[in-house]
């Protein structure tokens, strides 16, 4: 079993959509991030959470610590939001990642 | 403030060869970590570097080697070369004092082994 596990794996969804991305993890984290990767390879990081909740502009990051479970919401999806979504987790000075959500919103 | 340099963006070597790469980071950043990404095995950690000495390694063979100088920059290398060491290696800094300071990552080294 994968320490990170996320999911969906895909998803297609209509623009103007609410969007919900799950991951869940199994090891001790210090923190928990969200990162998005667009076709040709560049990372930016989207959030990055120890507790609560986040949120910057339609994007939305809540974790439950107990739980060992975060979620990405992204309202009123456009087709520019269409990229590979990946949880990481910082465990032991380490990031270990999820498998990413490719997420593809159509006009 | 200049983002994360990774230099080169592209590169194509022969099996059995050599290859290293380089990852500036953002200034003032003391941590460098070093990622893999390969299509069957997603994003792999390699180590991490935190004034120039090495904090944490993945599970890599002993091809895989890195450092990090005084300013932090830091190279990664590779020895005897192999087609699975085709992968987008990434690199990521972060201010490094504890754990969970966030990360800037680089734009990648595309690395392709022939």
């Amino acid at each position: 079993k994968n320490e990170v596990e996320q999911s969906p794996q895909n998803l297609t969804a209509q623009e103007g959509e609410f969007i919900t991305i799950n991951c869940s993890y199994s090891v001790g984290i210090s923190a928990l991030h969200w990162l998005q990767q667009h076709p040709g390879g560049g990372i930016v990081s989207l959030f990055m959470l120890s507790s609560g909740k986040k949120k910057h502009g339609r994007l939305i990051a809540t974790i439950n610590i107990q739980e060992k479970h975060s979620s990405l919401h992204i309202t009123a999806s456009h087709p520019r939001d269409s990229a590979v979504y990946i949880c990481a987790v910082l465990s032991n000075y380490q990031l270990i990642w999820g498998a990413g959500t490719k997420l593809i919103i159509k006009p | 403030k200049a983002g994360v340099t990774q230099t080169p963006r592209y590169l194509i070597k022969t099996r059995g060869q050599q290859v290293t790469l380089s990852c500036s980071p953002i200034s003032g950043h003391r941590s460098v970590s070093w990622y893999q990404q390969t299509p069957g095995q997603g994003l792999q950690f390699l180590f991490e570097y935190f004034s120039e000495t090495q904090r944490n390694k993945g599970n890599f063979p002993g091809r895989f080697s890195g450092r990090q100088f005084s300013n932090s920059r830091s190279e990664m290398n590779v020895s005897t070369l192999e087609l699975g060491d085709s992968a987008l290696y990434l690199c990521a800094s972060s201010p490094g004092g504890t754990p969970a300071m966030g990360y800037t990552f680089g734009s990648g080294t595309r690395l392709t082994v022939v």
